[in-house]
């Protein structure tokens, strides 16, 4: 059981918009800034999202993070096939001291 | 350009001691932390810990206390982790990962670099 909370599963028609909830609590997402990685099959996680909403240079902007009180949501717009990929958003845990992350979240482009 | 080449595949028993190793390239290895991520097949990411490339202080997930080891080699830019009594549930791919932290007001901590991973087996 992840100590952050997302959906396992979502999925959109290509060019449609898509959203990932991640749900804590305020010994994490409240009180610490969240990131967002993408997991493309068979390979390492890759930044997508650091500091709630900020996005690192050669992520295209279809891409957004945002935050509020104890969540975090992950938007992803102009759906592409190549978007497939396993989702995860993380943060720091100041009760736990320890980095945690969600369970993942498997976009499939339909 | 950000580098982190991990070693290769590993097999072990039950009971055995195995170290992975990251070596860093393209930065200042002492100006920044590494963090040690595992992801067990078909399961999400864990944070094992973290190491800091400055001064080699520690911080480790509580689950592993006392059974995992991280530590740095600045002569050669190459973090390290130990994972000793191996279990068949620490059958994963570990990752290693750079922490850089983000100043805007407040302190964001995040993960920009990645290691391709390392696959470790325990079978007897």
């Amino acid at each position: 059981q992840s100590v952050l909370t997302q959906p396992p599963s979502v999925s959109a028609a290509p060019g449609q918009k898509v959203t990932i909830s991640c749900s804590g609590s305020s010994s994490n997402i409240g009180n610490n800034y969240v990131s967002w990685y993408q997991q493309l099959p068979g390979t390492a996680p890759k930044l997508l999202i650091y500091a709630n909403n900020k996005r690192p240079s050669g992520i295209p902007d279809r891409f957004s993070g945002s935050k509020s009180g104890t969540s975090a949501t992950l938007g992803i717009t102009g759906l592409q096939t190549g978007d497939e990929a396993d989702y995860y958003c993380g943060t720091w845990d100041s009760s736990l001291s320890a980095w945690v992350f969600g369970g993942g979240t498997k976009l499939t482009v339909l | 350009q950000v580098q982190l080449v991990q070693s290769g595949a590993e097999v072990k028993k039950p009971g055995a001691s195995v170290k992975v190793s990251c070596k860093a390239s393209g930065y200042t290895f002492t100006r920044y932390g590494i963090s040690w991520v595992r992801q067990a097949p078909g399961q999400g990411l864990e944070w094992m810990g973290w190491i800091s490339a400055y001064n080699g202080n520690t911080n480790y997930a509580q689950k592993l206390q006392g059974r995992v080891t991280m530590s740095t080699d600045t002569s050669t830019n190459t973090a390290y982790m130990e994972l000793r009594s191996l279990r068949s549930d620490d059958t994963a791919v570990y990752y290693c990962a750079r922490e850089t932290i983000h100043y805007s007001g407040s302190y964001s901590y995040y993960f920009d670099y990645w290691g391709q991973g390392t696959l470790v087996t325990v079978s007897s």
